[in-house]
C-alpha cells in the first residue's frame, strides 16, 4: 500500500499566521491519465471530514482562498495564508491514484 | 442538496455481525461510486469499501476482505455494508461518501458508530 506521511503531527499557529503541512507518499502519485490524485481533508472537532483541495491544487466550492495546495510526483504541501479560529482541526491528506486509497495520519492545527 | 444518513451502528460482540445502511437523496444515486470510510476514536480516517454504480465491482481494504459486503439498492437509493466477524478494531464511526473519481469524497454523512466489545 502507499504510505502517505505528513508531517508536522501537530502544528501550533498564531490567528493571522501562516501555517503549512507536509505530505509525501511511498510512490508517485502521477496516474496513467495524467492527473495526480491527492487530496486535503479538513476535520473540525465532532464534524465529519471536509474535502479541501483535489489533484492536488483544485480547491473545493465554499473553501476559502486562504487554503491552497501544491507539489508533485511525491511531496506536496497545503499552506494556510492566514489562520483563522474557524481553521482549528485535523487536516488529512490522501491519495486516490492507487488502490487501496490511503490517508496520512493527519495534522492538528490549533491555535496558540 | 445532497444528503447522506448513516443508521445501523450499535454494540456487538466479538465474532458479531451488523448491516449498515446509508440513505441517499437530493441526487442521481444510481450515477455515482459510493465508499465507506471509517474512522476509530481519536485515530485517523480509512478507506473501507467502495462499490461501482451498478454494484458490479467492489473493492475493499485488505482488513476487511472477506468479512465486509459492501452492496446497493439503487431502487431505494441505498448503500450497505454488511459486517461479519467483528473484531475489536473494526470499532470506529462508519462513514458512507459519494465517490469523486480518485479526487477522494466530497459529500460525506454524518456517521453511524460500530462498537466490538464484550
Amino acid at each position: 500500500d502507499v504510505v502517505m506521511t505528513q508531517s508536522p503531527l501537530s502544528l501550533p499557529v498564531t490567528l493571522g499566521q501562516p501555517a503549512s503541512i507536509s505530505c509525501r507518499s511511498s510512490q508517485s502519485l502521477v496516474y496513467s491519465d495524467g492527473n495526480t490524485y491527492l487530496t486535503w481533508f479538513q476535520q473540525r472537532p465532532g464534524q465529519s471530514p471536509r474535502r479541501l483541495l483535489y489533484k492536488v491544487s483544485n480547491r473545493d466550492s465554499g473553501v476559502p482562498d486562504r487554503f491552497s495546495g501544491s507539489g508533485s510526483g511525491t511531496d506536496f504541501t497545503l499552506k494556510i495564508s492566514r489562520v483563522e479560529a474557524e481553521d482549528v482541526g485535523v487536516y488529512y491528506c490522501m491519495q486516490g491514484t492507487h488502490w487501496p486509497h490511503t490517508f496520512g495520519q493527519g495534522t492538528k492545527l490549533e491555535i496558540k | 442538496e445532497v444528503q447522506l444518513m448513516e443508521s445501523g451502528g450499535g454494540l456487538v460482540q466479538p465474532g458479531g455481525s451488523l448491516r449498515l445502511s446509508c440513505a441517499a437523496s437530493g441526487f442521481a444515486f444510481s450515477g455515482y461510486w459510493m465508499s465507506w470510510v471509517r474512522q476509530a476514536a481519536g485515530k485517523g480516517l480509512e478507506w473501507v469499501a467502495n462499490i461501482n454504480q451498478d454494484g458490479s465491482e467492489k473493492h475493499y481494504v485488505d482488513s476487511v476482505k472477506g468479512r465486509f459486503t459492501i452492496s446497493r439498492d439503487n431502487a431505494k437509493n441505498s448503500l450497505f455494508l454488511q459486517v461479519n466477524s467483528l473484531r475489536a478494531e473494526d470499532t470506529a464511526v462508519y462513514y458512507c461518501a459519494r465517490d469523486a473519481a480518485g479526487s477522494g469524497w466530497f459529500y460525506w454523512g454524518q456517521g453511524t458508530l460500530v462498537t466490538v466489545s464484550s
